[in-house]
């Protein structure tokens, strides 16, 4: 079945500074890749995804890029601010609309210093 | 749209007893999936269900089972409760369609002692 790693682990950043977190996802028939964010006692809330057919993708201050070849996603989250610190999930799924279940990384707690 | 919705948010139970936790998704989903969230384990999946049928099934013992009933309301019900099943029992919702997205519920907190 589908394996995901995903590092680091922990992670602090300066706030203003970038954060990246990587993923690596073992199937090469996953083509969709959300990643999650989980703030502490709260839900896990989908903050941004992509697709396979898609090398990049933006919204706002968070960008998530994809590497077919390599088979690794990473999310990229620009002038950090306290309300980021959370734990970022990234999850690998195989869709054939709707045919849900998603593979989870072990998450990443992230850290603003303020 | 309210979003999905979890009934018990917390649970205590003891070992040998049975547990069914409920999963409303959010209206005009079809797709109810249940994971496991633990400190040690992560996140889990346990099983999927889509028009009352379970489509897909995550690595947990048969004392795990789900269904889903006509207006995709979901169940799931753990048999002879185990310590290592305290969790976040979450699940999450999704459309029929070309977007996957899922969407999550709040989760049940049980603890077995």
């Amino acid at each position: 079945g589908e394996n995901v790693e995903q590092h680091p682990s922990t992670l602090s950043v300066q706030e203003g500074d970038s954060a990246v977190i990587k993923c690596t996802y073992s199937d090469s028939a996953s083509n969709y890749f959300p990643w999650y964010k989980q703030e502490l006692g709260k839900r896990p809330q989908l903050i941004i995804d992509i697709r396979s057919n898609v090398g990049e993708k933006k919204d706002q201050r968070i960008a998530v890029t994809l590497n077919k070849t390599a088979k690794h996603f990473s999310l990229h989250i620009t002038e950090t601010q306290p309300e980021d610190s959370a734990v970022y999930f990234c999850a690998a799924s195989k869709t054939n609309f709707g045919n849900e279940k998603l593979t989870f990384g072990t998450g990443t707690r992230l850290t603003i210093i303020p | 749209k309210a979003g999905v919705t979890q009934t018990p948010r917390y649970l205590i139970k003891t070992r040998g007893q049975q547990v069914t936790l409920s999963c409303s998704p959010i209206s005009g989903h079809r797709s109810v999936s249940w994971y496991q969230q633990t400190p040690g384990q992560g996140l889990q999946f346990l099983f999927e269900y889509f028009s009352e049928t379970q489509r897909n099934k995550g690595n947990f013992p048969g004392r795990f089972s789900g269904r889903q009933f006509s207006n995709s309301r979901s169940e799931m019900n753990v048999s002879t409760l185990e310590l290592g099943d305290s969790a976040l029992y979450l699940c999450a919702s999704s459309s029929q369609g070309p977007t996957p997205e899922q969407f999550f519920g709040p989760g049940t907190r049980l603890t077995v002692l």
